[in-house]
């Protein structure tokens, strides 16, 4: 595996399930992020984990809950969704230094829908 | 509050040229991005310009002034491949990425 992946591709599930998105990136990079992409809106970032350390987004309801277990791997568990979290969920990695910024690198997606 | 703006959409021929346009207003500048993403795919890297002027790249150039918050993404010999969406992004003096909702761009042929 190259670049960044992530699973599923796409996920339809209940407003009383429980699912884990996985996201899993093959640079070496040491920060991550989860973002949300709805239609003809612009990406939201919901999560960073920069050098393992993640930095709080107060804007995002506690049914997403974030979780980094190394530098590689980043997952975000969901329960209780609501239909308006139907969107796209993007997952990217960077290399971040200190005073510079390097491009994010994106995961191709999951595709969820809330019924 | 911070705002990046650009065309919802586009239209334009195989072949010709195209530029969409992006206008920024910030927390502070540490530079500005522009991805392609493809229907159903990722993201991708295109360019990153942090300095006032052109920075060109084969087909596609993108042009930056700082003290009028402005950026254009120019794609010149348009192919049909080029048929995707544009995204811009503004680092902000935090080094947060300010995204804006895209250009769809459809080229005809």
């Amino acid at each position: 595996e190259t670049g960044v992946t992530q699973t599923p591709r796409h996920l339809v599930m209940g407003m009383t399930n429980k699912k884990s998105l996985k996201c899993e990136q093959h640079l070496g990079h040491n920060a991550m992020y989860w973002y949300k992409q709805s239609a003809k809106k612009p990406l939201e970032l919901m999560f960073v984990y920069s050098l393992e350390e993640r930095v709080e987004n107060n804007s995002v309801p506690s049914r997403f809950s974030p979780e980094c277990p190394n530098s590689s791997h980043l997952f975000l568990h969901l329960h209780t969704l609501q239909p308006e979290d139907s969107a796209l969920y993007l997952c990217a990695s960077s290399q971040v230094t200190a005073g510079s910024y390097n491009e994010q690198f994106f995961g191709p997606g999951t595709r969820l829908t809330v019924l | 509050g911070q705002n990046i703006d650009q065309p919802t959409e586009m239209t334009a021929t195989e072949g010709a040229i195209v530029q969409i346009n992006c206008t920024y207003q910030t927390s502070g500048f540490n530079g500005l991005f522009w991805y392609q993403q493809h229907a159903g795919e990722a993201p991708t890297f295109l360019s990153y310009n942090v300095l006032d002027g052109l920075e060109e790249k084969g087909r596609f150039s993108s042009f930056l002034s700082r003290s009028k918050g402005y950026s254009y993404l120019l794609l010149k010999e348009l192919q049909m491949k080029d048929s995707a969406s544009y995204l811009c992004a503004v680092l902000d003096s935090n080094y947060q990425l300010i995204w804006g909702a895209g250009t769809k761009l459809i080229i005809k042929p």
